[in-house]
């Protein structure tokens, strides 16, 4: 079975562009999460859904991270527009139910110079 | 919100040692998991384990719900074993259930 897939895994990019990451959960997941990891924050929740609904956005750093999904198979997290400080692996999960057993993408590494 | 403590941060061992890892939470919990993140960031699942005790060869975990912990096991150490492993809880919140994460325990086995 495919796990959680994501995409870019890597993407290097210059202050200032418009960065988007794609997380496609396990088939029939009904809760999608967004984290971002950093060595001095370590792991961050920035956004979840359930049944395609965002139901806690309060982790989203700022107004330049938006989040969305569209169907039951597909989400986007997009940085417009990139910084710096944006850099870190951008990891997505899925959980069966609401609530679950947590399965992880590989990430995404951003880099943004 | 919970906190969660995991013990010890650090731990260097030979292959072939055995190893105890400890995660501490600060309320009563309905899910528990813990994770290894290996040398090249990939976080995989080891335990879904709210209660009780689970094994999956050299690797077992225990979680005492009533006593607020829970314990990784494992034994005869492999290379392969290194990375960091993180213990996350959750708590029953009226719809808005999360996972929290502890600060992970950074394992190191030397050939």
């Amino acid at each position: 079975d495919a796990g959680v897939i994501q995409s870019p895994r890597h993407e290097v990019t210059e202050m200032g562009q418009e960065v988007t990451l794609r997380c496609k959960p396990i088939s029939g997941h009904n809760s999608l999460f967004w984290y971002r990891q950093t060595m001095m924050r370590g792991l961050e929740l920035l956004i979840y859904f359930n049944n395609n609904v965002p139901i806690d956005d309060s982790g989203m750093p700022e107004d330049r991270f938006s989040a969305k999904m569209p169907n039951a198979s597909f989400s986007t997290l997009k940085i417009q527009p990139s910084e710096p400080r944006d850099s870190a692996v951008y990891f997505c999960a899925s959980t069966p139910g609401r609530t679950g057993e947590l399965f992880f993408g590989e990430g995404s590494r951003l880099t943004v110079l | 919100g919970i906190q969660v403590e995991q013990s010890p941060p650090d731990l260097i061992l030979q292959e072939g040692a055995n190893s105890t890892l400890r995660c501490n939470f600060s309320d009563s919990v309905n899910n528990l998991q813990w994770f290894h993140q290996n040398p090249w960031g990939q976080l995989i699942n080891l335990f879904y384990i709210p209660s009780g005790t689970k094994q999956n060869g050299r690797l077992s975990a225990t979680t005492v719900a009533t006593e607020r912990y829970s314990l990784l096991y494992i034994s005869s150490s492999q290379t392969t074993d290194s990375g960091v492993y993180f213990c996350a809880v959750e708590r029953y919140n009226f719809g808005n259930e999360k996972l929290t994460f502890g600060t992970g325990t950074r394992l190191t086995i030397i050939p």
